[in-house]
């Protein structure tokens, strides 16, 4: 069925270690993919998205990767700050789709100073 | 930066009973959607609403739900008549343009039905 699901429910790093939190996506028709970062009491946050006709991309300290034969999404934090402690969502846009994004059910990060 | 803003932040309602949530969305954006996130669980989509109408709507919007924008800058949930598993968070976003641009999210509004 269609489902998007992270393989870490929980996270817990090292401040200035790099995080990787993953997540799996079934809909080969899916064709733009999100990852947000909710904090407590907040709404989800956009970090950096990714297009299908891309397999990697670069932010400000964060890197997404995609790799469509197997259906993975992967976000890499590095030098993980304390401010990175939150809960880390991806989501998928099916194409042809209105903008519904399915949402996976999300990794808690946990970061010691 | 321009943000999607939500009120009210905490909303107590009786089962029953009508209640709207309200959205002021990015204002050059042109797609609004709203999501709720049940404690715990994944947040779902609801529906997405384009040029006055809605584009896409999932099972759970259901005929006690509505949207409207009744004027150009509110962006509004109704639930006609409130039930104890309408109990969620509701998000609101919006974005530029629909499917491959990212969608900015409010900080929501926690509705508790008694």
């Amino acid at each position: 069925g269609e489902s998007v699901g992270l393989h870490l429910p929980t996270l817990s790093v090292q401040e200035g270690d790099n995080s990787i939190i993953n997540c799996a996506y079934s809909n080969s028709a899916s064709d733009y993919f999100i990852w947000y970062k909710q904090e407590s009491g907040k709404g989800p946050q956009f970090i950096i998205d990714i297009r299908s006709n891309m397999d990697k991309r670069q932010g400000q300290r964060v890197t997404v990767l995609l790799n469509k034969t197997v259906k993975h999404l992967s976000l890499q934090i590095a030098a993980t700050q304390p401010g990175d402690s939150a809960v880390y969502f991806c989501a998928e846009n099916i194409g042809g789709s209105q903008g519904n994004l399915i949402f996976g059910k999300g990794t808690k990060l946990s970061v010691k100073p | 930066e321009p943000e999607v803003t939500q009120t009210p932040s905490h909303q107590v309602t009786q089962m029953g009973q009508e209640v709207i949530l309200r959205c002021v969305p990015i204002s050059n954006h042109l797609y609004f959607y709203w999501y709720r996130q049940i404690l715990g669980q994944k947040v779902e989509f609801l529906v997405s609403f384009y040029n006055n109408e809605i584009s896409e709507k999932s099972e759970i919007f259901d005929d006690q739900f509505s949207v409207e924008r009744p004027d150009g800058s509110n962006f509004t949930l109704k639930i006609r008549s409130t039930k104890l598993e309408d109990s969620a968070m509701y998000f609101c976003a919006s974005s530029s343009q629909s499917g491959n641009q990212p969608q900015h999210f409010g900080d929501g509004t926690r509705l508790s039905i008694l």
